[in-house]
């Protein structure tokens, strides 16, 4: 199985400020994801982001505020952008293989 | 449009105890069903998975899920229940080829008291 490193795992960050999380693969995939973990909630897509193309985004979620790059079949970013409190979460990338997905340690970040 | 329920919030048993967590999905093909266990700090880890053939599949840490699909169901099933088990527990259905576009149920957190 696919191993999943992120950076940072925490952060804390001022409002109105951007913060990008990367997300490293131990090998080439083609699929990989962002979910977004609100505080006591379930995990929520936020875009789907393969190699080649464009990011497809889920309803509610827009690439202005979520760029996401995906620059090769091991590594991808996501940007939380212009940041208010509403955006501390646990942001979790994962990747698609073997009819399965396989996902990070994710990244806890608080807006204050 | 895909969903998955997970009716049970939070469950308490104690150690050495049966378990058995619900999740009931709504979908209109055939369901890729799994079962995810995210400890307190941790990413996600896959259980178990059903795609196809024999409804009832084993897992990691002794873990098993039945697949019924009169009842539109795939609970989680335990015989007996370790402390290192406490987690949060997810549900999640996987719609056309494979694990594409998870949706996820909202969790049931499972505390194991001595």
């Amino acid at each position: 199985s696919a191993v999943i490193s992120q950076k940072p795992s925490r952060d804390i960050c001022q409002r109105g400020t951007s913060l990008t999380i990367q997300c490293q693969v131990d090998s080439q995939v083609t699929m990989m994801f962002w979910y977004r973990q609100q505080p006591g909630q379930s995990l929520t897509l936020i875009a789907t982001a393969n190699q080649g193309s464009e990011a497809t985004y889920e309803s509610g979620f827009v690439i202005d505020k979520f760029p996401i790059s995906r620059p090769n079949l091991t590594f991808s970013t996501l940007t939380v952008s212009n940041m208010s409190p509403e955006d501390s979460s646990i942001y979790l990338c994962s990747v698609g293989q073997y009819n399965e997905q396989f996902f990070g340690p994710g990244t806890r970040l608080t807006v204050l | 449009a895909q969903s998955v329920t997970q009716p049970d919030i939070h469950i308490t048993v104690s150690e050495g105890a049966s378990l058995e967590l619900r999740c009931n999905y709504s979908y209109g093909a055939t369901p890729y069903l799994f079962w995810y266990v995210q400890s307190p700090g941790q990413g996600l880890q896959l259980l178990l998975k059903y795609f196809s053939g024999d409804t009832l599949v084993q897992g990691i840490k002794g873990f098993e899920a039945e697949f019924k699909r009169s009842q539109s169901s795939f609970n989680l099933r335990k015989p007996s229940v370790h402390w290192s088990d406490a987690a949060e527990y997810f549900c999640a259905v996987g719609e056309g080829t494979g694990a594409n576009n998870l949706f996820f149920g909202t969790g049931t957190r499972l505390t194991v008291i001595p």
